[in-house]
């Protein structure tokens, strides 16, 4: 099946800082990426969707300006979370899909755990 | 809009034995797609299985079958002979079409005893 990666894995940052996250699909060309926050015991929400060469949609409630997200190819998606405080501390998951229809699968990256002290 | 539904926050089940997650949803579309997903404590997304809102037979991928009962907006996912390594939290999620998007539910934690 195709691979999506996610870099880093883990990080943990002070508050304040910017951190970014690297979503890449290996070894297919990814449309429509999806980011996901998940906090403990809850499940999935969608952060927000981009699609190459595009501004990134974000889903209601989620601050773009906080939240930058760049779809500069068809197989890297970067998620930035500016001047993170402790509450942005989750778990980050991406997704790549070759396109948006309703038989297209998503495949996940294996999420990036932000710890913002 | 549309909503999924996951009535079961924790189950238990016994090794080698079969269990039922339960699914349920709500859409106006006539077209959709809909997916069951295993994340273990390390957090990754397993992909399970996938059906068809046109899709005339129930989905089944080894030991994951879906009973999908279209009338009644469910897809339960089944799990035959259970193993200790299928203890997880499973979610079951719906694809809307034009965008892409994935809808989840809630999650059911499964926990399977020796």
């Amino acid at each position: 099946g195709a691979v999506v990666s996610q870099h880093p894995s883990w990080v943990i940052c002070k508050s304040g800082t910017s951190v970014k996250i690297e979503c890449r699909s290996l070894d297919f060309q990814a449309t429509t990426m999806f980011w996901y926050r998940q906090f403990p015991k809850q499940s999935l929400m969608l952060m927000a969707t981009s699609n190459e060469g595009s501004k990134a949609t974000y889903e209601q409630g989620v601050e773009k300006d906080k939240f930058l997200i760049n779809h500069a190819s068809l197989t890297l998606s970067t998620l930035t979370v500016t001047s993170a405080h402790p509450e942005d501390s989750s778990f980050y998951i991406c997704s790549a899909s070759t396109g948006t229809g309703t038989y297209n699968e998503q495949f996940f990256g294996p999420g990036t755990r932000l710890t913002v002290l | 809009a549309q909503k999924i539904t996951q009535t079961q926050p924790g189950m238990f089940v016994q090794e080698k034995e079969a269990v039922t997650l339960d699914c349920t949803y709500d859409t106006s579309d006539p077209s959709y797609g809909l997916f069951w997903y295993k994340q273990p404590s390390s957090g990754e997304m397993i992909f399970l299985i996938y059906q068809g809102s046109y899709d005339q037979q129930n989905a089944t991928e080894g030991r994951y079958s879906l009973n999908f009962q279209k009338a009644r907006k469910s897809a339960n996912l089944v799990i035959s002979a259970s193993q200790l390594g299928d203890s997880a939290m499973y979610f079951c999620a719906m694809r809307e079409p034009g965008t892409g998007q994935l809808t989840f539910g809630s999650g059911t934690q499964l926990t399977v005893l020796p």
